[in-house]
């Protein structure tokens, strides 16, 4: 069975920093892997997802992702962020039929 | 405006009780799915359907019910069976059943607080 563990349950970074929000899923033959972004009391809307070809993939709100074929991974990335990115993001994995979720990654962005 | 409405927003209800939380959907999709979200455990797979009048048990399905009589509506009940029903429900649809790598439209949740 799939599984996605979300390395860090909390990150606070500073208003125009980088962040890198960590993910890794277990293997299997085919991959496909999305992310998520949750706003407080609020459902789920997608941020990007790689089905197959460029490694790198580019999302909304100057999100990116790149998948890992070897290292089992899909890490997602911002150069600068917002205030307004603080929201709790998933990572999330396809499988039979089904997405299976990570625990989630608060984003804290401080001014 | 296509997409997901689940009512309502904020639900009360007292410990014992059943109780029923709606998901419409007007995307024309097949597929459509219940989590239940708590603090620091993700999303967790409650039922799921692929057609009408079919659907399957997820990870946690112990306590609720769902029926799927039309394409566009997948009612959860919440039974008095549920040990721990507070929690926030998000219901999600996607396009085509198997449809690899489709990505799931969500709703923007019910809050159920038992007293």
């Amino acid at each position: 069975a799939q599984s996605v563990t979300q390395l860090d349950s909390q990150v606070p970074v500073f208003e125009e920093a980088p962040v890198e929000l960590r993910c890794n899923y277990s293997s299997s033959v085919s991959v496909y892997l999305f992310w998520y972004v949750q706003y407080p009391n609020q459902g789920l809307q997608l941020l990007l997802k790689y089905l197959s070809g460029s490694t790198l993939v580019k999302g909304i709100n100057g999100f990116e992702a790149e998948f890992n074929k070897s290292q089992t991974s899909f890490h997602l990335r911002k150069p600068s962020v917002h205030i307004s990115d603080t929201a709790e993001y998933f990572c999330a994995v396809y499988y039979t039929g089904k997405l299976i979720f990570g625990q989630g990654t608060t984003l804290q962005v401080k001014p | 405006d296509g997409g997901i409405t689940q009512s309502p927003k904020y639900l009360f209800r007292k410990e014992g009780q059943n109780v029923t939380l709606s998901c419409e959907q007007n995307l024309n999709h097949d597929a459509m799915y219940w989590y239940r979200q708590d603090p620091g455990q993700g999303l967790r797979l409650i039922y799921y359907s692929q057609i009408v009048n079919d659907f399957q048990k997820g990870d946690i399905a112990e306590g609720y019910s769902v029926s799927r009589e039309k394409k566009e509506s997948f009612p959860l009940t919440v039974t008095s069976a549920q040990k721990n029903p507070t929690a926030f429900y998000l219901c999600a649809s996607s396009p085509a059943s198997g449809g690899l790598g489709d990505e799931q439209f969500f709703g923007p949740g019910t809050r159920l607080t038992v007293l």
